[in-house]
């Protein structure tokens, strides 16, 4: 089974802090993406990485930044928390076309970020 | 500018009976659909898929139309059960990586 694991469920930093969320995957997947999920919204892209050291910004990368330096490992940088950062934070994995269901992204638990 | 439409916020429905979610999408080069299941403090899982050369896919209670023309697809669960309360995201791509989400549905299934 597909398994993306969230460094923390519940986070509480503030205003202004440097925020790093981080995200494994233990299934080789060649891409990882960051979306944050607010009552109303849905699921919105932050940032994505198809390889080690690539980046694409999503929908909303304003205020984040990420890095990858290693193929399993996505981390999400907020630079200055601010409130409006508050949110619940889902990384995902997927495949490449070959390695499997390439289609779909396999989500990890969340993690859930108050910023006071 | 969503391109991933749920307009349905909530749905309410009795157990045993059936859901029927709905997804409209506004652009005419996504080919491939996925609809997600989410419990609150948990990540999505996916559900079930369709591509776009299909108009239906079935697993086991639920099935998901694919209307290209309308720009329109809807997951039916049949028979709804309690545990399926959750809430139901509708997704879409093409050719990239990215998948573009709807905002979701809440489904709650009362006994």
């Amino acid at each position: 089974d597909v398994k993306v694991t969230q460094s923390s469920r519940y986070l509480v930093k503030r205003t202004g802090e440097k925020v790093f969320l981080e995200c494994v995957q233990d299934m080789d997947h060649e891409n990882m993406f960051w979306y944050r999920q607010d009552p109303g919204l849905g699921l919105r892209l932050i940032y994505f990485s198809y390889d080690v050291k690539m980046k694409e910004k999503g929908d909303i990368p304003e205020g984040y930044s990420v890095s990858r330096e290693k193929k399993e490992r996505f981390s999400l940088i907020l630079e200055s928390a601010s409130t409006n950062q508050t949110s619940m934070y889902l990384c995902a994995s997927s495949p490449n076309p070959g390695q499997g269901d390439q289609e779909t992204q396999y989500f990890g638990p969340g993690t859930r970020l108050l910023v006071l | 500018d969503q391109q991933v439409k749920q307009n349905s916020p909530s749905l309410s429905v009795q157990e045993g009976r059936i859901s029927i979610l709905n997804c409209d999408y506004t652009n005419s080069m996504f080919d491939y659909f996925l609809w997600y299941k989410k419990y609150p403090a948990e990540g999505p899982t996916f559900l079930i898929s369709i591509s776009s050369i299909k108009d239906k896919n079935e697993d086991g209670r639920f099935t998901v139309f694919l209307n290209k023309s309308a720009k329109h697809l809807s997951l039916h669960i049949v028979p709804s059960q309690p545990g399926d309360s959750a809430v139901y995201f509708c997704a879409a791509k093409n050719s990239g990586y990215a998948l573009n989400f709807g905002k979701g549905t809440s489904l709650l299934v009362t006994p």
